[in-house]
């Protein structure tokens, strides 16, 4: 997990409130991504960012926001508009561009959980 | 749907035994990567293999690339109770930012 951090590790939401989860990475990575999982399942894109202050949604991007005004950080936000937010989520980063093309390493922080009440 | 689809889904062996976990993908892709993770933590990059290349190693994993069949498979050779946990593949096209995984391999290792 080293480089990349997610916090909290768990987290508990009414039904009608926005929580915000927190990634922040000291990689000196351009490219971000958040990723939901769900029990016994893949991966799946909610957003990336390949530079700061430009961001794109991913497959599963409804009732979810994000912001990238720093580098390093790359927050998410679940909104009330999301029908069913229990999961666990993982933020990732990587290099992006080089001189020798796209980098598409990822590096994992530890993950929140979050569960709906 | 899924570019990258794992079989089988789960797999029990015994330590010490060789571990196989394939993979099948639908579209031209530049890499394919194999991710580990431990339950309930971030995932660990095992290994990437370019298009162009067959087969890498690193330690005792070996990844095969078929990209005739669109098909990798991952070999975890002298298993170890440590190695229990779910392998996903991820490939990766041009444009890059969008990686694709699979709903994973969760392997069992009986000490």
């Amino acid at each position: 997990d080293g480089g990349i951090t997610q916090s909290p590790k768990y987290l508990f939401r009414k039904e009608g409130q926005n929580v915000t989860l927190s990634c922040e990475q000291n990689l000196n990575h351009d490219a971000m991504y958040w990723y939901r999982q769900d029990p016994g399942q893949g991966l799946r894109l909610i957003y990336y960012s390949q530079i700061v202050n430009d961001f794109q949604k991913g497959d599963i991007a409804e009732g979810y926001s994000v912001s990238r005004e720093k580098k390093e950080s790359f927050p998410l936000t679940v909104t009330s508009a999301q029908k069913n937010p229990t999961a666990f989520y993982l933020c990732a980063s990587s290099i992006g561009f080089t001189a020798g093309g796209f980098k598409d390493t990822q590096y994992f922080g530890p993950g929140t959980r979050l569960t709906v009440l | 749907s899924q570019q990258g689809e794992e079989d089988p889904q789960a797999l029990s062996i015994q330590e010490g035994e060789n571990a196989t976990m394939n993979c099948s993908y639908k579209t031209s892709i530049n890499n394919l990567q194999w991710y580990r993770q431990n339950s309930g933590r971030g995932l660990v990059h095992l290994i990437l293999i370019r298009s162009n290349e067959r087969e890498k190693h690193s330690g005792r994993l070996r990844v095969t690339l078929d990209t005739s069949k669109k098909s990798s498979s991952l070999l975890i050779t002298a298993s170890r109770a440590a190695d229990t946990a779910s392998y996903f593949c991820a490939t990766g096209s041009d444009g890059g930012f969008k990686t694709i995984f699979g709903a994973g391999t969760r392997l069992f290792v009986k000490a």
